[in-house]
C-alpha cells in the first residue's frame, strides 16, 4: 500500500518563506507531485519530482529525496493569495494512480 | 473546451435516489480520473480511464458506484441508491495520457448532498 503524511496546518507571515513537508511509505514509487487547492476550488498542479533534487518554478520549489522517502514544497516571498491547502501526491504501486496526502492548510498572515 | 468541466456543480438528492455526475475532460486527453473529497480531507481515488476502458476500478466504494466513458471524452459517474455518507465533492481530472498521470487537470467538482 501507500500513504503520505503531511502536517495539517502551517501559518506564516506575508513575505516569508515556508516549507511544507511530505513523508511517504510505498511499496513502489514513481514520483511525487504537489497540488494547490483554494477553498471551494479545484486542485491545481504545481510541480512533479521524479528524481532526487530540487525543481524550481518561480516562487515555488519542490524537493525529493527517495532514499529518505521525503519531499517538501518550498514557497518563497509569501503572498496572501498563497493561503490554500497543499497536497502531496505519490505515484506508487502502479504508475498511473495518484495517491494524495491529507493536505496542509497554509494560512498567510499580514 | 479550455479546461475540464463538470455538471451539475451542485446536486441535492434524497437518500435512496440515483444520481449521475458528468465530466468533460480537456480535448485530446486520453486519461480520465474520478476522485471523491470529503470536507477538509484529501482526495480519494475512485476510478481511472485510459480511453474508454477502466483498468482500475479498485477505488469505487461499493457496487452502488459505477462509471463509464464514451468516445474517449465524456464520462459519467453514477451513484445508485444514494446514502448520506455519499455526500462529498466529486472531482474529475484528466491528463494527456496515462504516461503523465502526475500532472492532472481538475474540474471544479460536483458538490453532492444527500438528505
Amino acid at each position: 500500500g501507500q500513504s503520505l503524511e503531511q502536517p495539517s496546518e502551517v501559518t506564516a507571515v506575508e513575505g516569508a518563506i515556508v516549507q511544507i513537508n511530505c513523508t511517504y511509505q510505498t511499496s513502489g514509487f514513481y514520483g511525487l507531485s504537489w497540488y494547490q487547492q483554494h477553498d471551494g476550488g479545484a486542485p491545481t498542479f504545481l510541480s512533479y519530482n521524479a528524481l532526487d533534487g530540487l525543481e524550481e518554478t518561480g516562487r515555488f520549489s519542490s524537493f525529493l529525496s527517495r532514499s529518505d522517502s521525503y519531499g517538501y514544497l518550498l514557497l518563497q516571498e509569501l503572498q496572501m493569495k498563497d493561503s490554500a491547502s497543499y497536497f502531496c501526491a505519490g505515484l506508487g504501486d502502479s504508475s498511473y494512480k495518484l495517491i494524495f496526502g491529507s493536505g496542509t492548510r497554509l494560512l498567510v498572515r499580514p | 473546451g479550455a479546461g475540464v468541466s463538470q455538471s451539475p456543480s451542485n446536486k441535492v438528492t434524497e437518500k435512496g435516489k440515483d444520481v449521475e455526475l458528468r465530466c468533460d475532460p480537456i480535448s485530446g486527453h486520453t486519461a480520465l480520473y474520478w476522485y471523491r473529497q470529503r470536507l477538509g480531507q484529501g482526495l480519494e481515488f475512485l476510478i481511472y480511464f485510459q480511453g474508454n476502458s477502466a483498468p482500475d476500478k479498485s477505488g469505487l466504494p461499493s457496487d452502488r458506484f459505477s462509471a463509464e466513458r464514451t468516445g474517449e471524452s465524456v464520462s459519467t459517474l453514477t451513484i445508485q441508491r444514494t446514502q448520506q455518507e455519499d455526500s462529498a465533492v466529486y472531482l474529475c481530472a484528466s491528463s494527456l495520457n496515462d504516461r503523465n498521470p502526475y500532472e492532472q487537470y481538475f474540474g471544479p467538482g460536483t458538490r453532492l448532498t444527500v438528505t
